[in-house]
């Protein structure tokens, strides 16, 4: 069976600071993998996603994630963060068969 | 960018009652999801439908559950009757290609059955 952990339900850092999100996956296909940010009373909004090609990709807002097969990680990265960078960020697995598998999300703040 | 729009934005019933939660997709979109999610918990996936059926569903769409898009116009989560343990945003995705494909979400909808 698919799983997504995300071992960090919060996350505190200085406005300005680097940033890592961690998410492992459980999945023994290739999996289509992405993070998506919600901010407060809104929908998921897509940050970026990976299947194949360069293990780093880039997002929008300055974000990026490493694809890791040994490790079974997909971490999300941004070199320094903004107040607005605030909020749930979601890892996503997608199998082959279309099964959707969310991680429990990590709640960001950011301090000015 | 695309936008999903769902009507209600909220939404307070009985248990007992029926609703029908509504969403408006991106207008060229083929696949069509519902998510459920309990304050401060894990989004979880309902359903996924595609060409007028259910192609996949997870173990939370009991059978009280229902959806349909009729004609093309809104794809509609249907729960009928309602129980206290259905409280929760339920969100509307849809996207062009199967799921693997980049998912637009809706901004949610706040059921709050009593």
């Amino acid at each position: 069976a698919q799983s997504v952990t995300q071992p960090d339900a919060r996350v505190t850092v200085s406005e300005g600071a680097s940033l890592q999100l961690r998410c492992k996956y459980s999945y023994s296909g290739t999996p289509y993998l992405f993070w998506y940010v919600q901010y407060p009373r809104q929908g998921l909004q897509l940050l970026l996603k990976y299947y194949s090609g360069d293990p780093v990709v880039q997002g929008v807002n300055g974000f990026e994630a490493e694809f890791s097969k040994s490790n079974s990680s997909f971490h999300l990265r941004k070199a320094s963060v903004h107040w607005s960078d605030s909020a749930v960020y979601f890892c996503v697995l997608i199998s082959n068969t279309n099964k959707v598998v969310f991680g429990t999300g990590t709640r960001l703040q950011v301090l000015p | 960018g695309p936008k999903v729009l769902q009507i209600p934005s909220h939404q307070i019933i009985d248990m007992g009652q029926m609703v029908t939660l509504n969403c408006d997709p991106v207008s060229n979109h083929l696949y069509f999801y519902w998510y459920k999610q309990i304050l401060g918990q894990q989004m979880e996936f309902l359903v996924n439908f595609y060409n007028g059926k259910v192609m996949e569903k997870s173990k939370l769409f009991k059978d009280q559950f229902s959806v349909e898009r009729p004609d093309g116009s809104y794809f509609t989560l249907k729960i009928q009757p309602t129980a206290l343990e259905d409280s929760a945003v339920y969100f509307c995705a849809s996207s062009f290609g199967r799921a693997q494909d980049t998912q637009y979400f809706g901004p949610g909808t706040r059921l709050l059955v009593l």
